[in-house]
């Protein structure tokens, strides 16, 4: 069974520039949920999506936004990029809630703002 | 304000002895933990979990601990192997959401 796929991997955008990263999760699974990785922080919960709902959402600006589209795909958008969202960004999907069902990891899309 | 914190970036320990790894949280309202690990380049995957009704769980050479009044939890790994060196993430659940500590980088030394 093919895990969780980020696309990019890796991304350069320059300050004030938008950006969309894609996330498509393991094949059945409805729930997923984006995560910002950054040193000292840790992962940091962006949104969660359960059949195209957001159903939960991190402290997180109005800049930071997601969508998930009926084959459970995601997608997160960037807009107005700050220095500061260099960050690995994470997603991953589960059959449904915890603690019944893991949530599976993608390998995550390295984004650099300069 | 970090709910949940690992006060150890990293820890060194030699092959075949104990590894522990510390975690504290803040949030009462936690009911669900666990513990992540991950290599560079991956995503992080999903080692052992606790329920707050319980104290202790073991899988294999994973035990992890939870002491509710001190809102603190531990992973103990025996024996530690080289392949044990990684990142590792303590994880606390109230509902669907989890918040996740810095990480620990444990490195095991032949």
């Amino acid at each position: 069974k093919a895990g969780v796929t980020q696309t990019p991997r890796y991304l350069i955008k320059t300050r004030g520039q938008q950006v969309t990263l894609s996330c498509s999760p393991i094949s059945g699974h409805r729930s997923v949920s984006w995560y910002q990785q950054t040193p000292g922080q840790g992962l940091q919960f962006l949104f969660e999506y359960f059949s195209e709902t957001q159903r939960n959402k991190g402290n997180f600006p109005g800049r930071f936004s997601g969508r998930q589209f009926s084959n459970s795909r995601s997608e997160m958008n960037v807009s107005t990029l700050e220095l500061g969202d260099s960050a690995l960004y994470l997603c991953a999907s589960s059959l449904g809630d915890l603690p019944t069902y893991e949530q599976y990891f993608g390998p995550g899309t390295r984004l650099t703002v300069t | 304000d970090q709910q949940v914190k690992q006060n150890s970036p990293s820890l060194s320990v030699q092959e075949g002895r104990i590894s522990i790894l510390n975690c504290d949280y803040t949030n009462s309202m936690f009911d669900y933990f666990l513990w992540y690990k991950k290599y560079p380049a991956e995503g992080p995957t999903f080692l052992i979990s606790i329920s707050s009704i319980k104290d202790k769980n073991e899988d294999g050479r994973f035990t992890v601990f939870l002491n509710k009044s001190a809102k603190h939890l531990s992973l103990h790994i025996v024996p530690s192997q080289p392949g044990d060196s990684a990142v590792y993430f303590c994880a606390a659940s109230a509902g669907n959401m989890l918040t996740f500590g810095g990480g620990t980088r444990l490195m095991v030394k032949p």
